[in-house]
């Protein structure tokens, strides 16, 4: 059974960086195949997908930002981080992690809860 | 980009109505698209993948179909429990693209 949990602040400053932290259980990262994902959502509006990192290391990043996200992942501790730079009052929104059914069909078959970010001075 | 443009943007129905919602793609994606039902609050359910495979648990009123880049999902009867927001997604190209979501409320 795949879980997904999102930590993190609740709450950063304008120009601040983001860092939130996705631990997971029910799969490895050190398994081929298995990914996680991050994908947001700002209040009553659409999800937008950030990045994806999968067990061989292989990162993906959504063009519009991926000068600002970096995702990296902890395979000992079951744990993928995504920090995000620079961060703007935009940017509030709800914060997803998910797990990829594969490499090759990279749709979302598990959720965490997600986690709250405003972002204000 | 590929973008993803779902129709229309909300819905009133009642229970025991037949709904569909649609999704258009900028270009083919065949069948590479799933559909996410999400209630307040929640985080996305993954309902279909590969345009009409329903996900395991998910009840066989709903159903999706279409490839290209034209793609429905219906309720045969809508149940209490069907009034959320759903969203398609495409995964043939990167960057995963979602819709802007489909409102079904009383």
């Amino acid at each position: 059974h795949i879980t997904l949990n999102e930590s993190g602040p609740t709450m950063v400053k304008p120009t601040q960086t983001l860092t939130l932290t996705c631990t997971f259980s029910g799969f490895s990262l050190s398994t081929r195949g298995r990914g996680v994902g991050w994908i947001r959502q700002p209040p009553g509006k659409a999800l937008e997908w950030l990045a994806l990192i999968y067990w061989n290391d292989d990162k993906r990043y959504n063009p519009s930002l991926h000068s600002r996200l970096t995702i990296t992942k902890d395979t000992s501790k079951d744990q993928v981080v995504l920090t995000m730079t620079n961060m703007d009052p935009v940017d509030t929104a709800t914060y997803f992690c998910a797990h990829p059914y594969t490499e090759e069909f990279y749709y979302f078959d598990y959720w965490g809860q997600g986690t709250l970010v405003t972002v204000s001075s | 980009d590929i973008q993803m443009t779902q129709s229309p943007s909300s819905l009133s129905a009642s229970v025991g109505d037949r709904v569909t919602i649609t999704c258009r793609a900028s270009q083919d994606i065949r069948n590479w698209l799933a559909w996410y039902q999400q209630k307040p609050e929640k985080a996305p359910r993954s309902l279909v993948s590969g345009a009409s495979t329903l996900q395991s648990g998910v009840p066989s009123r709903f159903s999706g179909s279409g490839s290209g880049t034209h793609f429905t999902l219906t309720i045969s009867s809508l149940q209490p429990e069907d009034f959320a927001t759903y969203y398609c997604q495409q995964y043939h190209r990167y960057p995963p693209t979602f819709g802007g979501g489909t409102r079904v409320e009383i």
